[in-house]
């Protein structure tokens, strides 16, 4: 079926360190994504968001790649900080306007 | 600019109970929604609605109730709560929805435990 998700749940990483979070998607319509964070008790937040015609977008110390052959999108965070940890996941909307989100992955900084 | 703002931010009910989460958002936007987070799990659609007047039905409807008599407001009603909606429960609004592909911005949740 037509699900989005990822492909670790949970990510630890050195503080300082670049952290890599991917995202796989089976819908092929979909021509929009978006990364969301979401920290302990608090609701998600926007990080960056790409289109279908894209394949890379930037970000303050964020990157977005898009591999629309192989369906997988991946949110790389350079110097990752201890204010990084949070839970990470992957939206999608397909051109029908059908909405998925991943369950997410958690990120872990240590010191 | 508050954004959005979810209240209460954590409630317990019994079993047949009805209860009406709050959403408001101050940001003029015509597009609203409500999702509900349960461990492991995605984010769920419950409702949503385009603007002051219109509501539909997301992925997981039944149970709950919306309204949009305001742009600003768009409260999600539990009829008669069951265990099973024990969750967090998140508003979300956005300039277009989904149809615009603009991004949504969510108030922080509320913590619904049903006894």
């Amino acid at each position: 079926g037509e699900s989005v998700g990822l492909h670790l749940p949970t990510l630890s990483v050195q503080e300082g360190d670049n952290s890599i979070i991917n995202c796989a998607y089976s819908n092929s319509a979909s021509d929009y994504f978006i990364w969301y964070k979401q920290e302990s008790g608090k609701g998600p937040q926007f990080i960056i968001d790409i289109r279908s015609n894209m394949d890379k977008r930037q970000g303050q110390r964020v990157t977005v790649l898009l591999n629309k052959t192989v369906k997988h999108l991946s949110l790389q965070i350079a110097a990752t900080q201890p204010g990084d940890s949070a839970v990470y996941f992957c939206a999608e909307i397909s051109n029908d306007y059908k909405l998925s989100f991943g369950a997410g992955t958690t990120v872990t900084v240590r010191a | 600019n508050a954004g959005v703002t979810q209240t209460p931010k954590f409630q317990v009910l019994k079993t047949g109970q009805s209860m009406t989460l709050q959403c408001a958002q101050d940001m003029n936007h015509e597009y609203m929604s409500w999702y509900r987070q349960d461990p492991g799990m995605g984010l769920r659609l419950i409702h949503y609605s385009v603007g002051a007047g219109i509501t539909d039905q997301g992925e997981v409807p039944n149970g709950y109730n919306v309204s949009r008599s305001t742009t600003e407001d768009f409260p999600l009603r539990l009829l008669s709560a069951a265990p099973s909606q024990t969750s967090v429960y998140f508003c979300a609004s956005s300039y277009g929805g989904i149809y615009s592909n603009q991004p949504q911005h969510f108030g922080d949740g509320t913590r619904l435990s049903i006894l």
